[in-house]
C-alpha cells in the first residue's frame, strides 16, 4: 500500500537556522502531497500542498516541490523562527487508494531564541 | 465557521467500558475519516465514510465500531476499551477529489486515556 517517510525528530534549531525535513513516499497511483503542521494542543493545519509533478507548494516562508523522480517532498524554510516550533507530518492522497490520507510519522521541530 | 468539531476533548475510561466519540462537520464533506495519534507513529486510519450510510475499515480497525447515519456526523465506538487504546483521536473530512485533488479538515482531538 501507499506509505510515507520523513525523517525522525526531534530537530532542534537556532531562530533563524535554515530548516529542511525530508520526506518521501511511495503510491499506487498519481498522489497529491502534502504538509500539515501540528501545535501543541492542536488539531492538523494544511500547511502547503502540490498536486503534480515540479509543483512547489509555498505558505509562511514554508517550500516544498513535489519530485516524481525522486518521490520526495522536502519541506524547507529558509529562516525559522521561535513560533514555528511544532510537528510536521509528510501525507499524501491518492485517489487510486480511495482517497485516504497517509501520514508519516512527524518531525517534532524545536526553536531556540 | 466552526469547520471540524469533536466532542469530547478529554476523556478517563476504566477497562471494559464503553463509550462514543462524535465528530461533525458542517462544511457539506462527503468524506470523513477517524485517525489515532501515537508518540512516533504518526496518524492511522481506523475507519473512514465516503458518503452518508457508509463505512469502511482503514489500517487499525479492531476494538472500533462506526457509523454515519447523517452526512455531517461520524461517530467512532469503543464497545470495550482497552489500555491499549489510549491515545489521541482526530477526526477528519474532505471534499470528493473529482476536480483533482482535496486536503483535509481536522478536529482538535480528543485525548482518551484507558486505566
Amino acid at each position: 500500500g501507499d506509505s510515507v517517510t520523513q525523517m525522525e525528530g526531534p530537530v532542534t534549531l537556532s531562530e533563524e537556522a535554515f530548516l529542511t525535513i525530508n520526506c518521501t513516499y511511495t503510491a499506487t497511483g498519481y498522489p497529491s502531497l502534502f504538509w500539515y503542521v501540528q501545535y501543541p494542543g492542536e488539531g492538523l493545519q494544511l500547511l502547503l500542498k502540490a498536486t503534480k509533478a515540479d509543483d512547489k507548494g509555498s505558505n509562511k516562508g514554508f517550500e516544498a516541490t513535489y519530485r516524481k523522480e525522486t518521490t520526495s517532498f522536502h519541506l524547507e524554510k529558509g529562516s525559522v523562527q521561535v513560533s514555528d516550533s511544532a510537528v510536521y507530518f509528510c501525507a499524501l492522497s491518492d485517489r487510486a487508494y480511495g482517497q485516504n490520507f497517509v501520514f508519516g510519522p512527524g518531525t517534532r521541530l524545536s526553536v531556540l531564541p | 465557521n466552526a469547520g471540524v468539531t469533536q466532542t469530547p476533548k478529554f476523556r478517563v475510561l476504566k477497562t471494559g467500558q464503553s463509550m462514543t466519540l462524535l465528530c461533525a462537520q458542517d462544511m457539506n464533506h462527503e468524506y470523513m475519516y477517524w485517525y489515532r495519534q501515537d508518540p512516533g507513529m504518526g496518524l492511522r486510519l481506523i475507519h473512514y465514510s465516503v458518503g452518508e450510510g457508509t463505512t469502511a475499515k482503514g489500517e487499525v480497525p479492531d476494538g472500533y465500531n462506526v457509523s454515519r447515519l447523517k452526512k455531517q456526523n461520524f461517530l467512532l465506538g469503543l464497545e470495550s476499551a482497552a489500555p491499549s487504546q489510549t491515545s489521541v483521536y482526530f477526526c477528519a473530512s474532505s471534499y470528493d477529489s473529482v476536480r483533482g485533488w482535496t486536503e483535509a479538515f481536522f478536529g482538535q482531538g480528543t485525548r482518551l486515556t484507558v486505566v
